[in-house]
C-alpha cells in the first residue's frame, strides 16, 4: 500500500530536549516536505527536499533541521524544542517536477506538545 | 507573496450542493488542488485543476476555475454526513524550478442531517 509513514503520532516533550519526527514514503518519490499546521493559520511549510541530498528551506524553517541521506527517509529535527513549536505536523510526498499533475500523499500527523 | 484565501466556515443540509470558494493571488499557479481532511487523519486530495481548464467534474465533485479572477470553487453535490470536514485549496506555481504548494487555511464543513 502506498503510504507516508510518521513517527511517533503523539509527542509530549520538554523544552531543550532535542527530538526528531521520522517520515518515511514506499513510493519512490522525489519529494518530500514537512508542514506544520496551526488553528488559523492552515499549513505552512517547514522545509523541502527536492532529491537525495538536496534540501531548502519553506516558509518557517526557524527552530528545525532536516537530512535527506536517502530517497525514502525525511526526517524531522527540533535540536532545541521550544513551546512555541507546539503544532500538529504534516510529512508529504510526490513525484519531482516534470510530473505534471503530480499529487502529494500525507502522513498521519505528528502532534507535538512542548511544555 | 503567494496568498490563498477561504472562508472558515460552511453549513449545509444532508442532500444539498455544497459550494466551497477560494480565491489566490499567484497568476503563474500551475495547478489547483482540493484537499480533505477529516478529524485526526492526514489530507487527502480530492481533485485538482490545471490552470488552462475551466472546469472539472469527477463523480459528486466539481471544480470551477475563474482564471481571470484567480477564483476557485469546489460543488460537492448530494453532500452526505461523511463530506463533513475541513477542506483546503492550495495552488502550485510557478512552472520550471522548484513547485512550490501555498494552502489556504481551511473551511470547516459542517454537514446537517
Amino acid at each position: 500500500e502506498a503510504q507516508v509513514t510518521q513517527n511517533p503520532r503523539y509527542l509530549i516533550t520538554v523544552t531543550g530536549k532535542k527530538l526528531t519526527v521520522t517520515c518515511s514514503q514506499n513510493m519512490n518519490h522525489e519529494y518530500m516536505s514537512w508542514y506544520r499546521q496551526d488553528p488559523g493559520l492552515g499549513l505552512r511549510q517547514i522545509y523541502y527536499s527536492m532529491n537525495v541530498e538536496v534540501t531548502d528551506k519553506g516558509d518557517v524553517p526557524e527552530g528545525y533541521k532536516v537530512s535527506r541521506k536517502e530517497k525514502r527517509n525525511f526526517p524531522l529535527i527540533l535540536e532545541s524544542p521550544s513551546p512555541n513549536q507546539t503544532s500538529l505536523y504534516f510529512c508529504a510526498s510526490s513525484f519531482g517536477q516534470g510530473r505534471g499533475n503530480t499529487e502529494a500523499f500525507f502522513g498521519q500527523g505528528t502532534r507535538l506538545t512542548v511544555v | 507573496g503567494e496568498d490563498v484565501e477561504q472562508s472558515l466556515f460552511l453549513s449545509v443540509r444532508e442532500g444539498d450542493s455544497s459550494v466551497i470558494n477560494c480565491t489566490y493571488t499567484d497568476s503563474s499557479s500551475t495547478y489547483l488542488y482540493w484537499y480533505k481532511q477529516e478529524p485526526g487523519a492526514g489530507l487527502q486530495l480530492l481533485t485538482y485543476i490545471f490552470s488552462n481548464m475551466d472546469m472539472k467534474q469527477d463523480q459528486r465533485l466539481t471544480v470551477l476555475l475563474n482564471k481571470k479572477d484567480k477564483h476557485l470553487s469546489l460543488r460537492i453535490a448530494d453532500t452526505q454526513t461523511g463530506d463533513s470536514a475541513i477542506y483546503f485549496c492550495a495552488e502550485r506555481g510557478p512552472s520550471g524550478g522548484y513547485q512550490k504548494v501555498t494552502f489556504g487555511i481551511g473551511t470547516k464543513l459542517q454537514v446537517i442531517p
